[in-house]
This record gives C-alpha cells, structure tokens and sequence, in this order.
C-alpha cells in the first residue's frame, strides 16, 4: 500500500543536540511539507518542497533545515537553534502545491520532547 | 490578517447529529478543506468544498458559503470511533493552507 512513513515515532532529544526526523512516501507525489503541530495551534507550514532540490520556507522555519535529494525522501533537521522545539511533527505529500484540490496525505507524526 | 475559526470542543451521544462549524478570514480562496485526526495520529481527509453548498459523503456532509467565509461539518448517526479532533483548512490565494485550531469532538454512549 502507498503511503507515507515517518521516524522515529517518539523521539528524546538533549538541549543543544540536533535531530533528524526521516520522511518517506511512495505515493510518486511531487510536492512534500513539514508541519508543527502544538496543542491548541493549528497546524504550521515548516518548509516545503514541490521538486526535487529545491524547497521553500514555510511560516516557522528557523531553526529548521531540510533537503529534497530524491522525490521520495524529504528528511526534517530540528537544529539546537530551536528555541522551543518540543512539539508533534508531521509530514504530508500531495500531488502538486499549486492547485486548489490540493489533498494531502500524512504521516502518523514524530513526536519530539526536549529534556 | 488569516484566520479560522472553530470551537476548542464539543459533545455528543452516540446514535445523534452533530454540526462543527469554521469560520474563516483569508487572503483569497481556493477552497476549504475537513481533515480527521485521532489522537496521536495523522490527519486523515474528509471533504473539499470549493463551490457553495452541500457535498455529501456517506454519513459526514460540508458545507460552504463563500460569501459568509462560513463552512460546516454535519456528522450523522454519530458513532464512538467519531470521536477525534476535526480539522478546517482554507486555501489562499498563494495555494497555502490556513489551519484552524480543530474541534475535538467527544462522544458519549
């Protein structure tokens, strides 16, 4: 079945260490994004990618990196730069970005606690 | 600025309807979307309105009056696995989505 798989689940994390939050679909969708998701927010557009090599912020990418090597793969950096990153994150693919019926489909979500 | 709009929490008993409603204020529309999310897991798709009016689909019905930047969820014969957060997206103008805080409907037999 096609989909989109996220790891690690839960992920424990020092202050000052960075962690890398893997992201991988087989849907064959161009376009990939990063959210945040934090009780009582909706969600927040991180980085996005609608090919591959190139991606573009999104609303809260400070302290964020990311890269876009192959259309399957668009892994999330939560640098020590992140004043407050724990949160739940999650990633979404969709065919295209630039269209109105732009349905996206989810990952089950990282959830990342700084101790 | 953005905005959307919906209530923190509701309740309602199995077997019943139950309506969420979203507002919203956005730079442009093209189109407004209800996602589902269970507790710790992902967002799942429910409708697409672009276009005043009603879509049905099965139990779960949107929808939309642009003209009122309003949109409703209507949940019909509620049952417990309904209980979840329901999620209202718009669309901008820039083809990026504004979410709203979603709606966590609570269920009771």
């Amino acid at each position: 079945d096609g989909g989109i798989t996220q790891s690690p689940k839960y992920l424990f994390r020092k202050e000052g260490q960075n962690v890398t939050l893997s992201c991988e679909q087989n849907l064959n969708h161009d376009a990939m994004y990063w959210y945040r998701q934090d009780p009582g927010q909706g969600l927040r557009l991180i980085y996005y990618s609608q090919i591959v090599n190139d991606f573009q912020k999104g609303d809260i990418a400070e302290g964020y990196s990311v890269s876009r090597e192959k259309k399957e793969s668009f892994p999330l950096t939560v640098t020590s730069a992140q004043k407050n990153p724990t949160a739940f994150y999650l990633c979404a693919s969709s065919r295209d970005q630039g269209s109105g019926a732009n349905v996206l489909t989810f990952g089950a979500g990282s959830r990342l606690t700084v101790l | 600025g953005q905005n959307i709009d919906q209530p923190t929490e509701m309740t309602a008993t199995e077997g019943a309807i139950v309506q969420i409603n979203c507002t919203y204020q956005t730079s442009g529309f093209n189109g407004l979307f209800w996602y589902q999310q269970h507790a710790g897991e992902a967002p799942t798709f429910l409708s697409y309105n672009v276009l005043d009016g009603l879509e049905e689909k099965g139990r779960f019905s949107s929808f939309l009056s642009r003209s009122k930047g309003y949109s409703y969820l209507l949940l019909k014969e509620l049952q417990m696995k309904d209980s979840a957060s329901y999620l209202c997206a718009v669309m901008d103008s820039n083809y990026q989505l504004i979410w709203g805080a979603g709606t966590k409907l609570i269920i009771k037999p």
